[in-house]
């Protein structure tokens, strides 16, 4: 079945930088695009960026520009989140989400969700 | 940015329908997907495209969107529908399009 599988649990530092990974399984990976959301304690849903895992192209939310990364490895069908410079704000659980494509057309919805790293960055 | 407005919280007795909105500016010209959150899960999509259904998901679920509010509806509430439920959007209205989600509604069934 199609499943997203997000690497384990992190602690950071402030200041680090953490990566996250999300391997795909059960359909063609690079005819998808891989959105990352991430959801602060109590909080709502937060959308940080996208890559289309075909040509390798990114789209970042502004607010991250700059500190985030997004990549992917095609032999491996997995894609990659790194957020540099951590503060304590970037507590959350950061999701993987696969793009609901529509007539191969990008939709901005998430059909297919990663089970969620927990990333807590505190001295 | 654009802004979603959802009601914080929203109790429906089992068997009756329970109707979240979603508030925007003008949302009915952009399509609204929904999602269904249970405490320490993933979301899981319920609607796309302001009323399509995803397999899987029971017709008890609808969706409306028209003017500045969008509406989920789930008729016969049972007692596995208690989750937070949250609207999304795609703005690309200014420079920067992102998407954006709503505040997430809380159901509870009595």
């Amino acid at each position: 079945q199609v499943q997203l599988v997000q690497s384990g649990a992190e602690v950071k530092k402030p200041g680090a930088s953490v990566k996250v990974s999300c391997k795909a399984s059960g359909y063609t990976f690079t005819t998808y695009t891989m959105h990352w959301v991430r959801q602060a304690p109590g909080q709502r849903l937060e959308w940080m960026g996208w890559i289309n895992a075909g040509n390798g192209n990114t789209k970042y939310s502004q607010k991250f520009q700059g500190r985030l990364t997004i990549t992917r490895d095609t032999s491996a069908s997995t894609a990659y989140m790194e957020l540099s410079s951590l503060r304590s704000e970037d507590t959350a659980v950061y999701y993987c989400a696969r793009d609901k494509m529509y007539s191969s057309s990008v939709v901005n919805a998430f059909d297919i969700w990663g089970q969620g790293t927990v990333v807590t960055v505190s001295s | 940015s654009y802004v979603l407005t959802q009601p914080p919280s929203l109790s429906v007795a089992p068997g009756k329908t329970a109707r979240i909105t979603c508030g925007g500016n003008s949302i009915g010209t952009k399509s609204v997907h929904w999602y269904q959150q249970k405490p320490g899960q993933a979301p899981v999509m319920v609607i796309y495209y302001d009323s399509d259904r995803p397999s899987g998901i029971p017709e008890r679920f609808s969706g409306s969107n028209s003017g500045n509010t969008a509406t989920l509806t789930i008729s016969r509430v049972e007692a596995g529908d208690e989750a937070d439920y949250y609207c999304q959007v795609w703005d690309s209205s200014s420079d920067h399009s992102y998407a954006v989600f709503g505040g997430g509604t809380q159901l509870t069934v009595l």
